[in-house]
């Protein structure tokens, strides 16, 4: 059974414009929540993560905001840019053995 | 370039063939991960190697066989694969099996199993 719940699927988002993916999860033992970023032909790689104990992280125009009690977590990607057209990943685990969501394809129209 | 080279990028296979997938970390690592890769699925662990021991196998069929002789080169071998393996197959490393280690993650062996 999928762990980790994320959507939407795919969105398209103008340039300067916001793009939210969202996360949930059922496992409250999830202690870590990182996101990852794939461009094509490219492996994953890691963008920002957090631990259940802060509500939000910010990292230059990337945000998470995490929710420990409605079990979800989302990434806010602020003032997007055509080089942020990738397929993020949302992650949990409890240990190094990360259970991923299916990802989000972000399209940024210029 | 990536710390984490994968070759060969692109595997054709017959469903008899035996194939090897070779992966190579340079950036000092002690674990090394294979994930599979399907389109709109979730990524999938398959093993974790620990300095150079088995530390997980995610239930994989006895028809994909890891190898890891030292810490900077971990295989994956291929006999008898059904049309269904045909995926992105990743290798990571991270520099231990902590809670929050960072994935370095290779650009993938794209296989197709015909």
């Amino acid at each position: 059974q999928q762990q980790v719940k994320q959507s939407p699927q795919s969105l398209i988002v103008q340039k300067g414009g916001i793009s939210i993916i969202n996360c949930a999860y059922e496992n409250t033992a999830f202690d870590y929540f990182p996101w990852y970023q794939q461009f094509p032909g490219k492996g994953p790689a890691l963008l920002i993560a957090i631990r259940p104990d802060v509500s939000e992280k910010k990292e230059g125009r990337f945000t998470i905001s995490f929710n420990k009690s409605a079990k979800q977590f989302s990434l806010h990607i602020m003032d997007s840019q055509p080089g942020d057209s990738a397929t993020y990943f949302c992650a949990a685990s409890t240990d190094y053995k990360l259970s991923f969501g299916a990802g989000t394809t972000v399209t940024v129209r210029a | 370039e990536t710390g984490v080279t994968q070759t060969p990028r692109h595997l054709v296979m017959g469903m008899t063939n035996k194939k090897s997938l070779k992966c190579e970390q340079h950036l000092g690592h002690n674990a090394m991960y294979w994930y599979k890769q399907s389109a709109k699925k979730p990524l999938e662990l398959m093993f974790v190697y620990n300095f150079k021991e088995q530390t997980e196998n995610n239930s994989v069929p006895s028809r994909f066989s890891p190898e890891c002789p030292n810490s900077s080169h971990l295989f994956l071998h291929l006999h008898t694969l059904q049309p269904e393996d045909s995926a992105l197959y990743l290798c990571a490393s991270s520099q231990n099996t902590g809670l929050d280690e960072k994935l370095f993650f290779g650009s993938g062996t794209q296989l197709s199993v015909l």
